[in-house]
């Protein structure tokens, strides 16, 4: 079975990048997407197709790729960006879906 | 504005199945994948499988074969997600989300409010 791998946490203090990464062995072939999940709240979509924005997500937000990594990056993390973040991919033959284990982001 | 509408919550024994419902609005709903993804309690996010509402096609993570059903009614916009012989581990949170364009390898954009599924004897 295809899997998504994410560190468990990242830490950073408020106004310093936050990277999470993503890596799959289809990813050089399939688009991640990237999703922010408060506390008892449905995931939001913040990147997706790699590095696309969808319209009300800070432009802090962005996203890259090279190779079997994807990359979330939060420029200038805030407080209010606390909260797990989960890649979201298809394996190679594009019928299976599956989310990396989901990365805790702490901004204090 | 696009909304995924999904069925209340349900505590089921043991044994028993669910049938979880998304009602699609503000939109073609035959023009946009639906995914089922669900949360356990504490745990990350698991995909189940997706189905493709203009013809009823469907996908299913290897894990749920066997055990899980999507359906949809065109007339009404709305998906099913079928789950039997339910276990404790079932008890989760269950969403419906709608793909960002109709294609399979499209990832999603807008989710449901999730339904909390209790199996408990």
């Amino acid at each position: 079975s295809y899997e998504l791998t994410q560190p468990p946490s990242v830490s950073v203090s408020p106004g310093q990048t936050a990277r999470i990464t993503c890596s799959g062995d289809a990813l050089p072939k399939r688009y991640p997407y990237w999703y922010q999940q408060k506390s008892g709240q449905a995931p939001v979509l913040v990147i997706y197709e790699d590095s696309k924005r969808p319209s009300g997500i800070p432009e802090r937000f962005s996203g890259s790729s090279s190779g079997t990594m994807a990359t979330l990056t939060i420029s200038g993390a805030q407080v209010e960006d606390e909260a797990d973040y989960y890649c979201y991919s298809t394996d190679n033959s594009g019928n299976l879906w599956v989310f990396g284990g989901g990365t805790k982001l702490t901004v204090l | 504005q696009v909304q995924l509408v999904q069925s209340g919550a349900e505590v089921k024994k043991p044994g028993a199945s669910v049938k979880v419902s998304c009602k699609a609005s503000g939109y073609t709903f035959t023009s946009y994948y639906i995914h089922w993804v669900r949360q356990a309690p504490g745990q990350g996010l698991e995909w189940m499988g997706i189905i493709k509402p203009s013809g009823g096609s469907t996908g299913y993570a290897q894990k749920f074969q066997g055990r899980v059903t999507m359906t949809r009614d065109t007339s009404t916009s709305t998906v099913y997600m079928d789950l039997s012989s339910l276990r404790s581990e079932d008890t989760a949170v269950y969403y419906c989300a709608r793909s960002l364009e109709l294609n399979r390898n499209s990832g999603v954009d807008v989710w449901g409010q999730g339904t909390t599924v209790t199996v408990s004897s």
